[in-house]
Order: C-alpha cells, then sequence, then structure tokens
C-alpha cells in the first residue's frame, strides 16, 4: 500500500478483555515496529520484527502482550487481560531495511480500557 | 543505552519569528538524528534526519536542524514561523543495531 494502515483507529474494551491490533505495513518494507504512546509522552518502543521474526522484544511491558508477522508483512499485536493503564494510542511503523533512514509510521490506534 | 532530551515542554513563538526546538542525545555510536512532528490525532510525519555529511540539514516545509557532535546536539529551526507549524515535535536517534528512540516531544505554538 502507499503508507502504513492500523486497524482499528480506535478500540473501546473493557478490563480484562482481549484485543486485537493490526498493522499494514509498506509493501516491500521487511522491518516492522510497534510503539506505545501515553498521553504527554513519545512513543515508547515495543517489539521489532526483521521479516516474519521478532529481532527485538525487548520493550514488551509483561507477558499479557505479544506480536506476530506470521508472513512477513501483516502484523498483529495481542493483548491478554487489558487493563486501564494498557490505554494509550499504538503505533506501528515499517522501513525497507534496518531503519537508518527512518521510519514511516501509521496513524495509529488510539486503545481505551474501561 | 541511547537517549533523547527535549528539554522544553512547550515553545511559543510569534508568526514570523525564527523559532528554535531543543534536542539534545546521547549514544554510544555514531548517531543517525530525526525530527517528527505530530499533528492531532494523526501519526508521526518525518520531517528530516541527519545521517552523516553537512552539519545543517535541510527538511520538509522549509524547517532546518543543525547537528553539533560537539554538543551532541540536534535543534530543529525554522527562519519563520507560520501559524499551521503549531504541532507537537519529536526528536529521535538510532545508533547502530539499535531502534529509533524518541524524546518526550515539544509542543510548538504559533500565535497570530
Amino acid at each position: 500500500g502507499a503508507g502504513v494502515s492500523q486497524t482499528p483507529s480506535n478500540k473501546v474494551t473493557e478490563k480484562g478483555k482481549y484485543v486485537e491490533l493490526r498493522c499494514d505495513p509498506i509493501s516491500g518494507h521487511t522491518a516492522l515496529y510497534w510503539y506505545r504512546q501515553s498521553l504527554g509522552q513519545g512513543p515508547e518502543f515495543l517489539i521489532y520484527f526483521q521479516g516474519t521474526g521478532a529481532a527485538d522484544d525487548s520493550g514488551l511491558p509483561n507477558d499479557r502482550f505479544f506480536a506476530v508477522r506470521p508472513e512477513g508483512s501483516v502484523s498483529t499485536l495481542k493483548i491478554q487481560r487489558t487493563e486501564r493503564g494498557d490505554s494509550a494510542v499504538y503505533l506501528c511503523a515499517s522501513s525497507p531495511g534496518r531503519g537508518d533512514d527512518g521510519y514511516t509510521f501509521g496513524s495509529g490506534t488510539r486503545l481505551t480500557v474501561v | 543505552a541511547q537517549s533523547v532530551a527535549q528539554p522544553e515542554d512547550q515553545v511559543n513563538v510569534a508568526e514570523g519569528n525564527p523559532l528554535t526546538v531543543k534536542c539534545t542525545y546521547s549514544v554510544s555510536g555514531n548517531p543517525y538524528l530525526f525530527w517528527y512532528v505530530q499533528y492531532p490525532n494523526r501519526g508521526l510525519q518525518f520531517l528530516l534526519k541527519y545521517i552523516t555529511g553537512d552539519n545543517l540539514v535541510k527538511g520538509s516545509y522549509g524547517f532546518e536542524a543543525e547537528f553539533n557532535k560537539s554538543q551532541t546536539s540536534f535543534h530543529l529551526k525554522k527562519p519563520s514561523a507560520l501559524v499551521s507549524d503549531s504541532a507537537l515535535y519529536f526528536c529521535a536517534v538510532i545508533s547502530g543495531y539499535s531502534t529509533l528512540t524518541f524524546g518526550k516531544g515539544t509542543m510548538l505554538l504559533v500565535s497570530p
């Protein structure tokens, strides 16, 4: 696609529920990144994929968070047993290589846990 | 570990005046530096980058930034601010095989 697409744009869920956030990167971009942006903060790194494999998942806050990229294109960020503190904007980005030239970001998914 | 500091939460400037948004960084190797802009309810948009070469980098919408290795700074500048420049600005750094690390952001408010 022309840009990085994230769906849904907004998600409201109840505490304790499971959610999935989807990212469709720019066609041909091998690297894909997930970030989380809380109100008044800069984006914080969650996980980085190179192809199908997670090259760095050191930013995932705990084992309730998991992400996959089974075919090396679309990625899904999965959050189990959501908590109110998970409320944030989840940003996805992609880059053609290692990312030294910068990333292209999607518009984000605003997750609200009530 | 790498880090970015944006010391100002907010910068206020009158339209037509020059603007500066400050950024300093800390990395163990050679830095690749970036500025992104975020408008309300929008994703991050790339403005400019420094990889190597000329210390003065020119980017989108008339913005520029100066890399200063001795001061580990990468301040964003524009000679004449527009009201439409009002947005949230993020400085970011990458080094080696790391991923982008962002500052906390600076809100730029340009008054008419």
